[in-house]
């Protein structure tokens, strides 16, 4: 059965560093998220991408964050300079939407990003 | 500001048992609410409702949609201890802008 796949599946890095989360959507989707959960609260959204594009990002999204695919296959997080408060589990999901149409998303098994 | 409300927050039953998983929402542009299973990382995706009414169904487990309430349930019959997880309630929302807003989750205890 086809799955969502991210790399690392833990990531320690001192703060100020940059670090990139690497997910590989399931191959026929075309909508791809990311969340976080920072442990013990819920999963919030960050970013959805659809077309190469940024089709809606949340308030957490701000100028550190950056998303980009840049092949057929990865879709990747870049977090700059990071912060003790970004330490949380980092979630991919990938859907077959298309506008109008919301199929269910599928989550991988996340990245857990610890920063020191 | 979107809200999902998930309750009880943690529930202890008995294999064999019957539990029943609340979720209440208020979001602008409700699309869809979606129920998944998280054990150890990922949540894993149960059902899909976007119409009030229809039970959705699989083996044990069944939900169904209310959206003149703003509810939803889960049901799981003859619990197992593989039950045993955070069942996490998310709402589908907006048009392009497409996104998930999750509940807190309820953590759901199956003793033998």
């Amino acid at each position: 059965e086809p799955e969502v796949t991210q790399t690392p599946s833990h990531q320690v890095t001192q703060m100020g560093q940059e670090v990139i989360l690497r997910c590989v959507p399931i191959s026929n989707h075309l909508y791809f998220y990311w969340y976080r959960q920072i442990l013990g609260q819920k999963v919030e959204f960050l970013v959805s991408f659809y077309n190469n594009e940024i089709s809606e990002k949340s308030e957490i999204f701000d100028d550190q964050f950056s998303v980009e695919r840049p092949d057929g296959s990865n879709f990747t997080l870049k977090i700059r300079s990071t912060k003790l408060e970004d330490s949380a589990m980092y979630f991919c999901a990938s859907s077959e939407a298309g506008t109008g149409d919301h199929y269910e998303q599928y989550f991988g098994p996340g990245t857990r990003l610890t920063v020191t | 500001e979107d809200k999902v409300v998930q309750s009880p927050l943690s529930l202890v039953v008995h294999e064999g048992d019957t539990v029943t998983l609340n979720c209440s929402y208020e979001v602008t542009n409700f699309r869809s609410l979606l129920w998944y299973k998280q054990e150890k990382k990922a949540p894993t995706f149960l059902f899909m409702l976007t119409s009030s009414g229809i039970e959705k169904k699989s083996g044990r487990l069944s939900s169904i949609l209310d959206k003149k309430e703003l509810f939803s349930i889960l049901n799981i019959t003859a619990t197992q201890t593989g039950d045993s997880a955070i069942y996490l309630c998310a709402v589908g929302s907006g048009g392009s802008n497409y996104k998930l807003t999750f509940g807190k989750g309820t953590l759901l205890t199956v003793n033998p």
